[in-house]
This record gives C-alpha cells, structure tokens and sequence, in this order.
C-alpha cells in the first residue's frame, strides 16, 4: 500500500529540546517537502529535497534542520532554537519527472505541541 | 513577491446549495494552481490542478476556473452535501515547483 507516513500523530516537546519528526515514503518519488500549518494560516514551506543528499531552505527554516540519506525519509528535526514550535506539520512527496502538472502527495500530519 | 489571498475565511451553507470559492494572486506568472481539501486535523487531498494553459478543469461536483489575466481562480461547488464540509485551500506554482498556499477557505455545510 503506497504512501506517505508521518509519526508521531502528536509529539510533545519540553522547554530546550530538539524533537524529530519522522516522514517516509514508498512512493518512489525524488522530492520530499516539510511544511507548517498555524490555525487560520496557509502552509508554509520549511524545507524541500529535490534528490538525496541534498536540501534547501525554504520561506521559514530557522530553527529547523533536515537530512536527507535515503530516497525515502526526510526527517526534521524543531532544535530549540525555534521559540514558536506549536503547529501541525505536514511532510509531502512529488514524484520528480519534470512534467507539467506534477503534483505534491501530502502526509497525514504530526501535530507539536510545547509542554 | 506572489500572494495568494483566499475570500472568504470561513462559509456555511444550507445543504443542497450551489457555491464558489475564491483564490486571488498578486502575480500571473504561474505554473500551475491546484485545489485541496483538507479535513481537521489531517493531510490534503488534491481536487483539481489547473494547468496555466488551462481555463478549467472539472470532477464530478466540483468546477475549477483559471484567469491568468485577472489573478483569478474559483472553485465551483454543486449541490453541497454535508460530507464537503473541510477546509479548501488553493496553491500556485511559478517554475519551481515549490506551492504558495492560500489562507484557506472553512466550508460548513448544514443538514
């Protein structure tokens, strides 16, 4: 059954520690996305990987780190340098073709949430 | 710097009712726009993806119209039914392939 996995569902996180959250997919896709949701609020894009061992910042990725070892994990990992990490995170995959029209398959989320 | 503006931020409406939803952007130089449904708590579902060539695209209920020219794109829903209550956001890609996401759009649909 082919997907995207995020987990935890929820994650809680204390005052000055750096949580990871875990994205894998077994699509086969190239690119992998990290985005965050505030309540009322667009996604906004963290990082993306468009091929193994490489990534870039996105529009808000400070206080925020990535990696990208295999094909299909990308992993993020909130250090406590980010003062404001309470949001839904959302991870997503686009397969890498180059075709027009391609589009992004998004994940079913993990919820943060600051002890 | 493109912005994607969504009106409005929040709707209800009696089921069985026709409705639009709108995503304005600032700058006409897209690729794609692509409309999700997004349910509490959980991932997005693609809806429709407009193609920058394209006028509209169309799935069953659902109409999705594009104008480059006016910075405009409306997604048309008929016949509501209470299943289609969710959030409805639209996204825009400019040649990159990275989304620029509206505010969204809450649709409550009443039995």
């Amino acid at each position: 059954d082919g997907g995207i996995t995020q987990s935890p569902k929820y994650l809680f996180r204390k005052e000055g520690q750096n949580v990871t959250l875990s994205c894998e997919q077994n699509l086969n896709h190239d690119a992998m996305y990290w985005y965050r949701q505030d309540p009322g609020q667009g996604l906004r894009l963290i990082y993306y990987s468009q091929i193994v061992n490489d990534f870039q910042k996105g529009d808000i990725a400070e206080g925020y780190s990535v990696s990208r070892e295999k094909k299909e994990s990308f992993p993020l990992t909130v250090t406590s340098a980010q003062k404001n990490p309470t949001a839904f995170y959302l991870c997503a995959s686009r397969p890498g073709t180059g075709r027009v029209g391609e589009t992004q398959y998004f994940g079913p989320g993990t919820r943060l949430l600051v002890l | 710097k493109q912005e994607v503006t969504q009106i409005p931020a929040a709707l209800s409406v009696p089921e069985g009712e026709n409705l639009v939803l709108n995503c304005s952007f600032t700058d006409s130089a897209i690729y794609n726009l692509q409309w999700f449904r997004q349910d509490p708590g959980k991932g997005l579902t693609s809806l429709l993806l407009i193609q920058s060539s394209q006028r509209e695209q169309t799935s069953g209920r659902l109409n999705a119209s594009l104008d480059k020219s006016s910075g405009r794109s409306t997604l048309y829903i008929a016949a509501s039914q209470p299943g289609d209550s969710a959030t409805y956001l639209c996204a825009l890609t400019s040649g990159t392939y990275k989304y620029i996401f509206g505010t969204g759009t809450r649709l409550k649909v009443l039995a």
